[in-house]
């Protein structure tokens, strides 16, 4: 079946590590996209990428990287930088990034950070 | 003000009961509306997208007023496994990405 994976579910850090967190998809989709969600906000954006080793900030990039080398894979680093990393990210793909309902979210299960 | 906003409940409903969840949004280039569930501690789904014209999808009903930019869910016959977080999201034609959630609804249906 196609979907999205990601890795790990959970992962601990400690302050001043860089952490990746890894989204694979096999549903050919061209879009991705890294969100963030805290608890009783909604999804913010961090990166998305509409093409192969091509990405663009989304509303709360700093302290975070992406690299898209390949279609299926856009991993998301979490450097020291970032000063509240705790929480929820979600990956998620789109068949492309126009507004048209036939372009909706698929995400994957997500990976929750706790940094210690 | 938030570009899209619910109410964030918690709606406690018994089974069998009628509830309906409204989400304003402020920017008038949103082009694109849809509802996700998200349970929890998991990833949101797609529930259905939002027409002009209203859809139905069995006990879901979805309304689009863009004249006063709001949109609303309405459950029928609230089952136990509606309990959920719903979501609602607008797209935006501003000629690149910009698709924003609201912080969601949460609904607790009990027997």
């Amino acid at each position: 079946d196609g979907g999205i994976t990601q890795s790990p579910k959970y992962l601990f850090r400690k302050e001043g590590q860089n952490v990746t967190l890894s989204c694979e998809q096999n549903l050919n989709h061209d879009a991705m996209y890294w969100y963030r969600q805290d608890p009783g906000q909604g999804l913010r954006l961090i990166y998305y990428s509409q093409i192969v080793n091509d990405f663009q900030k989304g509303d709360i990039a700093e302290g975070y990287s992406v690299s898209r080398e390949k279609k299926e894979s856009f991993p998301l680093t979490v450097t020291s930088a970032q000063k509240n990393p705790t929480a929820f990210y979600l990956c998620a793909s789109s068949p492309g990034t126009g507004f048209t309902g036939a372009n909706v979210l698929t995400f994957g299960a997500g990976s929750r950070l706790t940094v210690l | 003000r938030k570009e899209v906003e619910q109410d964030p409940g918690p709606f406690n409903v018994p089974e069998g009961a009628t509830v309906a969840f409204n989400c304003t949004y402020s920017n008038s280039a949103s082009q694109s509306f849809f509802w996700y569930r998200q349970d929890c501690r998991k990833e949101p789904k797609l529930l259905m997208s939002v027409y002009s014209s209203g859809n139905e999808d069995g006990r879901f009903t979805a309304q689009l007023n863009r004249a006063s930019q709001y949109i609303s869910l309405l459950i029928r016959d609230s089952k136990l496994s509606d309990s959920a977080t719903y979501l609602c999201v607008v797209a935006l034609n501003t000629g690149g990405f910009k698709t924003i959630f609201g912080a969601g609804t949460r609904l607790f249906v009990k027997a």
